[in-house]
Parts: C-alpha cells; structure tokens; sequence
C-alpha cells in the first residue's frame, strides 16, 4: 500500500517548456488535490477534484491545467513554464468515510530558471 | 475567508519538556482540524484530525485539543525528543460548502536539542 505517489521527485524546467506532474493514490479516495508550497506563503490550492471527472480551481489557478484520468490519477500540466512556478507541488486525497482526512504525496521540487 | 495563524513560527526546547503550539481560527463553521508534521525535504503526515464534534484527540505522547467558539486548537507534546524536531502544521476544513478544502497555517518550526 503505498498510499500517494508522484513523480518526478525533482525537475528543472526552461521558462517557457511544459511538464506534466504525475499523481497517484491506491486508498480508493473520491477527492484529490493539487497544492504549491513557498516559503513564507504556506501551502495553496492550486486545483483538487472531488470526484472522477470534476475538477475545480482553487486559490491558484492561474498557468495550470489538471486532469482526472481515473480515479487513481490526478496530474497537473505546466504549459507554459514561469519562474514564478518555481515551487514545491503536493498532490493530496481525502475521502468522507475518514472525514476528509488528507493523505499527502513526497512532492516535486521544481525549478523553472 | 477563513485565516489560520500558528504561533510560535519557531521554537527551540531541550529534549524531555513539555511542549504547546498554538493554532488559531478566524471561522468556527469548521468541518474538521488536523495536524501535520513535515521534515525537511518532504512532505506533510497526519498526526491528529479532530472532528468539529471531538474536543481533543490522543496519539501516544501527542494530544491535540480543539474549541471551536474560540477558534483555538493547541497540539501538545509530552516529553519532547529530538526525533520530534520538524515543522507542524494544523489546517481547517469547511463542510460541504467548502467543499472540505483545508486552509493551512504557515507552521511551527521544532527544534529539540539533546
């Protein structure tokens, strides 16, 4: 049971490029998410799906695009790289049998110069 | 909005006290409040979730209170190791108008030194 993975562990990008961050959960969960994490700035939505086939944005939204594939899978795409994307992104599940309770991926650590 | 303030942003104790951090909430309408613990370099484990209808909730040496009417939950730690040196966050969920999306602190940075 390895509960939520992603990948890459690291990745640096060129302003501009685009990558798509890899999430997934094997505990069955209806809801994930997408956060960032800055220093100083705390953790922030980014986007999160609460089911199969919806997803909606969060606090930031803004130069990212997400999709459900399954009810495993959850990714996160870049299109068009900033260095203000530079960031640590989460990808989390919760679901309501265990009140929501979230389970957090080891995150990506990315770089855009 | 709801706003989620920890204090002491850092705290530096010698190993065996023991230990209260401070999570504050501007909403009592909460769903839920967990505590977390991150290490350097990784990512955030749940420690505690307490349900809006809990008062505390009991984890080995960790006990973490919540009260509501005066949006306050403290997470305490009895004699504290090295081992807990880490930063722990606490985050709020809404209900189903929220969607039960958690607003996270910013976090308390621990250091116990021997």
């Amino acid at each position: 049971n390895a509960g939520v993975t992603q990948t890459p562990k690291f990745q640096v990008l060129k302003t501009g490029q685009s990558m798509t961050l890899q999430c997934a959960q094997d505990m069955n969960h209806n809801s994930m998410y997408w956060y960032r994490q800055d220093p100083g700035m705390g953790l922030r939505l980014i986007y999160y799906s609460a089911s199969e086939g919806t997803t909606d944005k969060g606090e930031v939204p803004n130069g990212y695009n997400v999709s459900r594939l399954n009810k495993r899978e959850f990714s996160l795409r870049l299109e068009s790289a900033a260095p203000s994307q530079t960031s640590v992104y989460f990808c989390a599940s919760s679901e309501a049998r265990s009140y929501y309770e979230q389970y957090f991926g080891p995150g990506t650590r990315l770089t855009v110069t | 909005k709801q706003e989620v303030t920890q204090i002491p942003a850092a705290l530096s104790v010698p190993e065996g006290e023991n230990l209260v951090l401070n999570c504050s909430f501007t909403d009592s309408a909460i769903y839920n409040l967990q505590w977390f613990r991150q290490d350097p370099g990784k990512g955030l484990t749940s420690l505690l979730l307490i349900q809006s209808s809990q008062r505390e909730q009991t984890s080995g040496r960790l006990n973490a209170s919540l009260d509501k009417s005066s949006g306050r939950s403290t997470l305490y730690i009895a004699a504290s190791q090295p081992g807990d040196s880490a930063t722990y966050l606490c985050a709020v969920s809404r209900g189903p108008g929220g969607s039960y999306i958690p607003t996270f602190g910013r976090g308390t940075s621990l250091i116990v030194h021997p």
